[in-house]
Formats: structure tokens, sequence, C-alpha cells
């Protein structure tokens, strides 16, 4: 399984401010793409699956560049509840249908 | 909203013991997963199943783990002789096969003494 790379932060961003992340896959014939959130010891919650045109959730936006091999999500007007470790997951495609998972990035929301 | 639900959530056992560690996948749901996640580092893939047969798995899913579907809505991994380094939390996910999204249960957090 080829990786997803993430960098791991900690992102410390003021309550209102505007967080972007970026990760990146090593599989170019990957085929499905999401963000998954998870807080401290559970489980991971799906925020947004990723489409190749892009694709908005309230303040959330992610964004596919398959020439690059990376997605982002967007944070705007962040709240200290988006305080969460961040999580891209990939499908290899191929056949292959679980998840390859980044490490995660960590975003803490400061008051 | 429907969800997966996991038990026990946690589970304490020495090592060279098995464990059965149990899911209920969300109801209508066809494709079922596994996965770990060691403290401190990411969410890895196990196992997926489909069809009351495994469809993909892992390197780390060797011949100590199997998982089995007993009836309608069970899913159940089993780890037959536990090692220190089983010690886990384990998540078991469920997809209904047309939006390719994947729902986490709660996990169950595996201690190995």
């Amino acid at each position: 399984r080829k990786e997803v790379e993430q960098d791991p932060g900690p992102f410390n961003v003021p309550e209102g401010a505007t967080v972007a992340f970026n990760c990146t896959y090593s599989n170019s014939a990957s085929q499905s793409f999401f963000w998954y959130r998870q807080d401290c010891r559970k489980e991971p919650k799906l925020l947004m699956s990723v489409y190749s045109s892009g694709n908005e959730d309230g303040r959330f936006t992610a964004q596919l560049n398959r020439a690059s091999q990376y997605i982002s999500l967007l944070i705007r007007d962040s709240k200290l509840s988006d305080s969460a470790t961040y999580l891209c997951a990939v499908i290899p495609g191929g056949g292959a249908d679980g998840l390859t998972f980044g490490k995660g990035t960590h975003l803490i929301i400061q008051p | 909203e429907p969800e997966v639900t996991q038990t026990p959530s946690h589970q304490v056992t020495q090592m060279g013991q098995e464990v059965i560690l149990r899911c209920v996948p969300i109801s209508n749901h066809l494709y079922f997963y596994w996965y770990r996640q060691i403290l401190g580092q990411k969410v890895e893939f196990l196992v997926s199943f489909y069809n009351n047969e495994i469809s993909e798995k892992s390197e780390i899913f060797d011949d100590q783990f199997s998982v089995e579907r007993p009836d309608g809505s069970n899913f159940t991994l089993k780890i037959r002789s536990t090692k220190l380094e089983d010690s886990a939390m384990y998540f078991c996910a469920s997809e209904d096969g047309v939006k390719d999204t994947q729902y986490f249960g709660p996990g169950t957090r595996l201690t190995v003494l």
C-alpha cells in the first residue's frame, strides 16, 4: 500500500481565522478521497468526501488536484469545536477497497 | 441516525490468549472493514469483507487474524494468540456499496499484558 502524507502540525489558529491543510498521496491510480475528523481517543468521523470538481459543506471546502496528487481542506471562520486531528484518507483503487490514512494534522483553535 | 456499534469498549487480555472483537455494522450496509490504530500512530487497514468472504487484506492481517459474519448482524475479528504489539484501538467500519463512504464504530481498546 502506498503512502498518504500529511503535515502533523500542530496548527495553532485563533478563533475566527481561516486554516488550510494539504495531503499528498503517492498512488496515481487512487480513486476516492476523504477527510475525516478524529477527536482524542475516538473513532474517525467522516467530514466530507472530496470530488474532482471540489466541494463545499458550510465552512469546509475540499479540493482535489490529480496532476499534483494532493487534496486540501479549507476551514473558514474556525470555531473552538473545530479543534481535532484531521485525517486524509484515500482508496487506492485497482480493486483495493480499504482506506489508506495519513497520520493526521492536529488543529488547535485558540480563543 | 444509524451507527456502527462495537463491543466491548475495552478488552484486557494476557499474551497468548484468544480475543474476539464484535461489531454490528449499519443494517443495510454490504461492505465491512476492520482497522487498527496503535497509540500515537495512524489508522491502518486490516481487512475488508463482502458477500461473506474477505475481499482484501493487508500485510498486518496474518494467520493470527480471522474475520467472520456469523449471522445477519454481527461481524467479528478474532486474534488467535495475542502479542504485546497487538495492543491498539480496533475500529470496525461499514459501507453501503453506493457512496464509497465508510462509517466507523467507536472502537475497542485492546490491551495485551
